[in-house]
């Protein structure tokens, strides 16, 4: 099955610092990549839909110079939590879609990034 | 934007018994899927069924989809050990390119041994 996975796993930094999320789809391409937030014991709030080669689109409250998305390749894309603060700490999951399966719209997930700011 | 809801929020159950799940949710819709998170990982897809579909198996799996309640349910038969974990509901909506899921607020399944 297709496989995406999320690096670093976990990471703790310090108030102010920018932390760097990487999505990957390791056995299919991928031309559209979606950027969830999920906070502990509460469903998924999409964050932005990122298409290689464009500009990612956000949803509505999330703040795109304070969540960098880039989607350079059809198997790469990044989420860049700038200037991070504690309030941004939650859990970040990724998912993509497959670009040859367009006979419905499956997604599939990443593992997620525990994202702690002190 | 459209939202989901789940009920129950929490379920407990004896090994072996079966467990439903529900999901309500408020626009049309071009299909609904179910998914699977363990604690701290990401989802796993369960089950897609269309909105011209009323029902689907997958093994231990059953979901019912009625689209003039606008919701689905997910039963688990025969629950063990390993099914514990949250499960969601997400659905797609009908505008036409819009790949968008949105997720019900989930419930917590613990399957007692």
């Amino acid at each position: 099955g297709a496989v995406v996975s999320q690096h670093p796993s976990r990471v703790i930094c310090k108030s102010g610092t920018s932390v760097k999320i990487e999505c990957r789809s390791l056995d299919f391409q991928a031309t559209t990549m979606f950027w969830y937030r999920q906070f502990p014991k509460k469903s998924l709030m999409l964050m932005a839909t990122s298409n290689e080669g464009s500009k990612a689109t956000y949803e509505q409250g999330v703040e795109k110079d304070k969540f960098l998305i880039n989607h350079a390749s059809l198997t790469l894309s990044t989420l860049t939590v700038t200037s991070a603060h504690p309030e941004d700490s939650s859990f970040y999951i990724c998912s993509a879609r497959d670009f040859q399966a367009v006979s419905y719209n499956e997604q599939f997930f990443g593992p997620g990034t525990r994202l702690t700011v002190l | 934007s459209q939202q989901g809801e789940e009920d129950p929020q929490a379920l407990s159950i004896q090994e072996g018994e079966n467990a439903t799940m529900n999901c309500s949710y408020k626009t049309s819709i071009n299909n609904l899927q179910w998914y699977r998170q363990n604690s701290g990982r990401g989802l796993v897809h369960l089950i897609l069924i269309r909105s011209n579909e009323r029902e689907k198996h997958s093994g231990r799996l059953r979901v019912t989809l009625d689209t003039s309640k606008k919701s689905s349910s997910l039963l688990i038969t025969a629950s063990r050990a390993a099914d514990t974990a949250s499960y969601f509901c997400a659905t797609v909506e009908t505008n036409f390119g819009n790949e968008k899921l949105t997720f019900g607020t989930g419930t917590r399944l613990t399957i007692i041994p």
